[in-house]
Protein backbone atom coordinates (compact mmCIF):
# COMPACT_ATOMS: atom_id res chain seq x y z
CA UNK A 1 0.00 0.00 0.00
CA UNK A 2 0.66 3.78 -0.10
CA UNK A 3 2.20 3.79 -3.38
CA UNK A 4 2.93 7.30 -5.16
CA UNK A 5 3.56 7.42 -9.33
CA UNK A 6 4.82 10.21 -11.12
CA UNK A 7 5.00 11.05 -14.73
CA UNK A 8 7.20 11.07 -16.85
CA UNK A 9 9.91 10.07 -14.91
CA UNK A 10 12.14 11.98 -16.93
CA UNK A 11 11.46 14.39 -20.00
CA UNK A 12 13.65 17.07 -22.10
CA UNK A 13 12.18 20.06 -23.36
CA UNK A 14 13.80 23.24 -25.20
CA UNK A 15 13.66 26.30 -23.03
CA UNK A 16 11.07 28.49 -23.19
CA UNK A 17 8.45 25.32 -23.23
CA UNK A 18 6.41 24.31 -20.66
CA UNK A 19 6.10 20.44 -18.81
CA UNK A 20 3.51 19.03 -16.53
CA UNK A 21 4.56 16.60 -14.32
CA UNK A 22 1.66 14.12 -12.72
CA UNK A 23 1.49 12.57 -8.77
CA UNK A 24 -0.87 10.04 -8.38
CA UNK A 25 -1.68 8.37 -4.93
CA UNK A 26 -2.45 5.00 -6.76
CA UNK A 27 -4.04 2.90 -3.29
CA UNK A 28 -5.20 5.82 -1.20
CA UNK A 29 -6.67 9.16 -1.03
CA UNK A 30 -4.31 12.42 -0.41
CA UNK A 31 -6.32 15.47 0.34
CA UNK A 32 -2.64 16.90 0.65
CA UNK A 33 0.79 16.37 -1.75
CA UNK A 34 4.14 18.09 -1.58
CA UNK A 35 6.08 18.76 -4.72
CA UNK A 36 10.10 18.94 -3.82
CA UNK A 37 13.24 19.96 -5.80
CA UNK A 38 16.52 18.13 -5.51
CA UNK A 39 19.25 19.58 -7.14
CA UNK A 40 22.41 17.10 -7.69
CA UNK A 41 24.28 16.65 -4.10
CA UNK A 42 22.15 18.58 -2.33
CA UNK A 43 18.72 17.78 -0.57
CA UNK A 44 15.03 18.18 -0.58
CA UNK A 45 13.65 21.31 -0.77
CA UNK A 46 9.78 21.91 -0.35
CA UNK A 47 8.86 23.95 -3.01
CA UNK A 48 5.16 23.87 -2.00
CA UNK A 49 2.05 21.85 -0.51
CA UNK A 50 -0.74 21.09 -2.64
CA UNK A 51 -4.15 21.05 -1.20
CA UNK A 52 -6.96 19.41 -2.97
CA UNK A 53 -9.84 21.67 -4.12
CA UNK A 54 -7.77 24.83 -2.84
CA UNK A 55 -4.61 26.91 -3.96
CA UNK A 56 -1.25 25.26 -3.03
CA UNK A 57 1.02 26.93 -0.63
CA UNK A 58 4.40 28.03 -2.01
CA UNK A 59 7.46 28.00 -0.15
CA UNK A 60 9.29 31.68 0.53
CA UNK A 61 11.16 32.41 -3.31
CA UNK A 62 9.55 29.67 -5.31
CA UNK A 63 7.63 31.80 -7.92
CA UNK A 64 3.98 30.37 -7.80
CA UNK A 65 3.01 31.85 -11.27
CA UNK A 66 6.37 29.64 -13.16
CA UNK A 67 5.60 26.83 -11.17
CA UNK A 68 1.51 26.13 -11.78
CA UNK A 69 0.24 23.15 -9.27
CA UNK A 70 -3.40 21.91 -9.87
CA UNK A 71 -5.06 19.58 -7.46
CA UNK A 72 -8.13 18.95 -8.83
CA UNK A 73 -9.02 15.25 -7.15
CA UNK A 74 -7.87 13.68 -4.15
CA UNK A 75 -5.36 11.34 -6.45
CA UNK A 76 -3.82 13.74 -8.49
CA UNK A 77 -1.57 16.59 -8.28
CA UNK A 78 0.40 18.18 -10.82
CA UNK A 79 3.33 20.77 -11.13
CA UNK A 80 3.23 22.64 -14.50
CA UNK A 81 6.77 24.19 -15.28
CA UNK A 82 6.26 26.98 -17.49
CA UNK A 83 8.43 28.91 -19.32
CA UNK A 84 11.32 26.66 -18.33
CA UNK A 85 15.08 27.74 -18.61
CA UNK A 86 17.93 25.79 -18.15
CA UNK A 87 18.49 26.09 -14.39
CA UNK A 88 14.71 24.85 -13.73
CA UNK A 89 16.78 21.61 -14.83
CA UNK A 90 15.77 19.22 -12.08
CA UNK A 91 15.05 16.21 -9.71
CA UNK A 92 11.18 16.94 -9.29
CA UNK A 93 9.89 14.56 -6.56
CA UNK A 94 6.26 14.82 -5.18
CA UNK A 95 4.87 12.79 -2.14
CA UNK A 96 1.30 11.86 -0.15
CA UNK A 97 0.14 12.05 3.05
CA UNK A 98 -2.11 8.77 3.20
CA UNK A 99 -4.91 10.39 5.67
CA UNK A 100 -6.15 7.36 6.71
CA UNK A 101 -3.10 5.96 8.29
CA UNK A 102 -2.93 6.92 12.35
CA UNK A 103 0.86 8.02 11.77
CA UNK A 104 -0.28 10.79 9.44
CA UNK A 105 2.95 12.51 9.25
CA UNK A 106 4.32 10.03 7.14
CA UNK A 107 4.97 11.05 3.65
CA UNK A 108 5.14 8.60 0.50
CA UNK A 109 7.21 9.73 -2.24
CA UNK A 110 6.89 9.22 -6.08
CA UNK A 111 9.82 7.87 -8.00
CA UNK A 112 10.43 11.19 -9.04
CA UNK A 113 10.93 12.85 -12.66
CA UNK A 114 14.10 14.40 -14.02
CA UNK A 115 13.48 17.55 -16.06
CA UNK A 116 16.81 18.73 -18.46
CA UNK A 117 16.01 21.80 -20.26
CA UNK A 118 18.36 22.25 -23.00
CA UNK B 1 21.79 27.70 11.22
CA UNK B 2 20.21 24.74 9.07
CA UNK B 3 17.25 23.38 10.66
CA UNK B 4 18.64 20.07 10.25
CA UNK B 5 22.15 19.08 9.99
CA UNK B 6 23.82 15.85 8.76
CA UNK B 7 27.61 15.21 8.18
CA UNK B 8 27.89 14.67 4.03
CA UNK B 9 30.28 11.56 4.30
CA UNK B 10 30.94 9.26 2.84
CA UNK B 11 30.94 7.02 5.62
CA UNK B 12 32.85 3.62 5.44
CA UNK B 13 31.83 0.67 6.97
CA UNK B 14 33.11 -2.79 6.33
CA UNK B 15 30.20 -5.32 5.61
CA UNK B 16 29.05 -7.06 8.78
CA UNK B 17 29.62 -3.93 11.13
CA UNK B 18 27.41 -1.53 12.60
CA UNK B 19 26.83 1.72 10.68
CA UNK B 20 25.65 4.82 12.72
CA UNK B 21 24.41 7.93 11.38
CA UNK B 22 23.51 11.12 12.87
CA UNK B 23 21.33 14.18 12.60
CA UNK B 24 21.36 17.03 14.92
CA UNK B 25 18.26 19.67 14.51
CA UNK B 26 17.88 23.33 16.10
CA UNK B 27 14.32 23.40 16.71
CA UNK B 28 12.94 22.44 20.15
CA UNK B 29 9.24 22.40 18.81
CA UNK B 30 10.48 19.09 16.42
CA UNK B 31 8.00 16.54 17.03
CA UNK B 32 8.16 13.86 14.81
CA UNK B 33 11.69 11.99 13.21
CA UNK B 34 12.20 10.06 9.73
CA UNK B 35 15.14 8.44 8.27
CA UNK B 36 14.90 7.73 4.40
CA UNK B 37 17.27 5.93 1.76
CA UNK B 38 17.59 7.41 -1.59
CA UNK B 39 19.81 5.26 -3.92
CA UNK B 40 21.73 7.59 -6.52
CA UNK B 41 19.33 8.60 -9.32
CA UNK B 42 16.08 7.33 -7.08
CA UNK B 43 13.45 8.86 -4.71
CA UNK B 44 13.99 8.53 -1.05
CA UNK B 45 12.14 5.27 0.74
CA UNK B 46 10.86 5.56 4.40
CA UNK B 47 13.23 3.58 6.64
CA UNK B 48 11.33 4.09 10.10
CA UNK B 49 10.12 7.26 12.08
CA UNK B 50 10.55 7.77 16.04
CA UNK B 51 8.51 10.24 17.73
CA UNK B 52 9.58 9.30 21.79
CA UNK B 53 12.61 9.26 23.25
CA UNK B 54 14.66 6.58 23.69
CA UNK B 55 15.56 3.48 20.77
CA UNK B 56 13.09 1.70 18.26
CA UNK B 57 14.05 -1.03 16.43
CA UNK B 58 13.03 -2.64 13.28
CA UNK B 59 14.91 -5.39 11.57
CA UNK B 60 18.50 -4.45 11.37
CA UNK B 61 17.90 -0.43 11.77
CA UNK B 62 17.70 1.13 14.78
CA UNK B 63 16.51 4.27 15.49
CA UNK B 64 17.33 6.69 18.65
CA UNK B 65 16.19 10.13 19.50
CA UNK B 66 17.42 12.30 22.13
CA UNK B 67 15.40 15.52 22.39
CA UNK B 68 17.27 16.83 25.26
CA UNK B 69 20.61 16.95 23.08
CA UNK B 70 18.69 17.62 20.13
CA UNK B 71 19.70 14.64 17.81
CA UNK B 72 17.96 11.61 16.30
CA UNK B 73 20.57 8.96 15.21
CA UNK B 74 20.18 5.45 12.75
CA UNK B 75 22.20 2.61 13.27
CA UNK B 76 22.24 -0.28 10.79
CA UNK B 77 23.86 -3.64 12.14
CA UNK B 78 25.21 -6.31 9.76
CA UNK B 79 25.26 -4.07 7.20
CA UNK B 80 25.39 -5.28 3.60
CA UNK B 81 26.39 -3.69 0.04
CA UNK B 82 22.94 -3.26 -0.84
CA UNK B 83 23.04 -0.35 2.15
CA UNK B 84 25.07 1.82 0.81
CA UNK B 85 22.86 4.90 -0.38
CA UNK B 86 22.63 8.22 1.09
CA UNK B 87 20.41 8.73 4.43
CA UNK B 88 18.77 11.75 4.73
CA UNK B 89 17.05 13.10 8.30
CA UNK B 90 13.46 14.87 8.64
CA UNK B 91 12.25 16.85 10.71
CA UNK B 92 8.41 17.80 11.53
CA UNK B 93 7.45 20.48 13.64
CA UNK B 94 4.57 20.17 15.78
CA UNK B 95 3.23 23.21 14.74
CA UNK B 96 3.55 23.18 11.28
CA UNK B 97 2.82 18.81 10.37
CA UNK B 98 2.42 19.54 6.96
CA UNK B 99 6.26 21.16 6.62
CA UNK B 100 9.69 18.13 6.43
CA UNK B 101 12.98 19.76 7.10
CA UNK B 102 15.30 17.41 5.26
CA UNK B 103 19.04 17.09 5.92
CA UNK B 104 22.06 17.16 3.32
CA UNK B 105 22.64 13.56 3.87
CA UNK B 106 24.85 11.46 4.49
CA UNK B 107 26.36 9.27 2.00
CA UNK B 108 26.98 5.38 3.32
CA UNK B 109 29.46 3.11 1.26
CA UNK B 110 29.44 -0.73 2.59
CA UNK B 111 32.45 -2.31 1.65
CA UNK B 112 32.25 -6.22 0.61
Amino acid sequence: GAVVSQHPSWVICKSGTSVKIECRSLDFQATTMFWYRQFPKQSLMLMATSNEGSKATYEQGVEKDKFLINHASLTLSTLTVTSAHPEDSSFYICSARDQGRVNINEQFFGPGTRLTVL
Amino acid sequence: QKEVEQNSGPLSVPEGAIASLNCTYSDRGSQSFFWYRQYSGKSPELIMFIYSNGDKEDGRFTAQLNKASQYVSLLIRDSQPSDSATYLCAVNLRYNFNKFYFGSGTKLNVKP
